[in-house]
């Protein structure tokens, strides 16, 4: 499995953006970064993922370097209720199986 | 996005008796699986991997005649903790993969489960 590595913890000030950076040197062809983030006592979110091209939707945008070994997701309009614990995943395969395996996040302190 | 349902949300169930949580994907067919565990504080920990109609595959560590996992359906999986003990208390979390949406993998609300 590749092994991601995220800062455990950043502040970004409401109406900022927050940009949630992620390390994964050891990442294969083919294999996607993916990014959910954690609100307190609830299930993970999935928010975006991507291969190696740029991707955006309506919650966030992920910005992969050209050698795909780190990327950045970006909440444009960081609000209150983005405060959660986010992570960063590679996917891998297995034996035919797909393992989602987690690290620990950085935990994301949106203040007023 | 995909909706995966888990229930109970919270369970309290005395020491020595087991337990059944219920994995849904209510709007795609999941044909994988994963159920995890959370400690306060603590990140998720992957427990084991179902493919429906086959045995599930466990990590290290995870007793699999502890933590008894059935996915006989392509949208029902379920974690029975069978002789539950206070240590098995824990936030428990299922994922399902939809093969239709890129096998992007959602997650489902996750169940307390507290062992008096």
């Amino acid at each position: 499995d590749a092994k991601t590595t995220q800062p455990p913890s950043m502040d970004c000030a409401e109406g900022r953006a927050a940009n949630l950076p992620c390390n994964h040197s050891t990442i294969s062809g083919n294999e996607y970064v993916y990014w959910y983030r954690q609100i307190h006592s609830q299930g993970p979110q999935y928010i975006i993922h991507g291969l190696k091209n740029n991707e955006t939707n309506e919650m966030a945008s992920l910005i992969i370097t050209e050698d795909r070994k780190s990327s950045t997701l970006i909440l444009p309009h960081a609000t209150l209720r983005d405060t959660a614990v986010y992570y960063c995943i590679v996917r891998t395969l297995l034996g035919g199986y797909q393992k989602v395996t987690f690290g620990t996040g950085t935990k994301l302190q949106v203040i007023p | 996005g995909a909706v995966v349902s888990q229930h109970p949300s919270r369970v309290i169930c005395k020491s020595g008796t087991s337990v059944k949580i219920e994995c849904r994907s209510l709007d795609f067919q999941a044909t994988t699986m994963f159920w995890y565990r959370q400690f306060p504080k603590q990140s998720l920990m992957l427990m084991a991997t179902s493919n429906e109609g086959s045995k599930a595959t466990y990590e290290q560590g995870v007793e699999k005649d502890k933590f008894l996992i059935n996915h006989a359906s392509l949208t029902l999986s379920t974690l029975t903790v069978t002789s539950a003990h206070p240590e098995d208390s824990s936030f428990y979390i299922c994922s399902a993969r939809d093969g239709d949406s890129g096998n992007t993998i959602y997650f489902g609300e996750g169940s307390w489960l507290t062992v008096v």
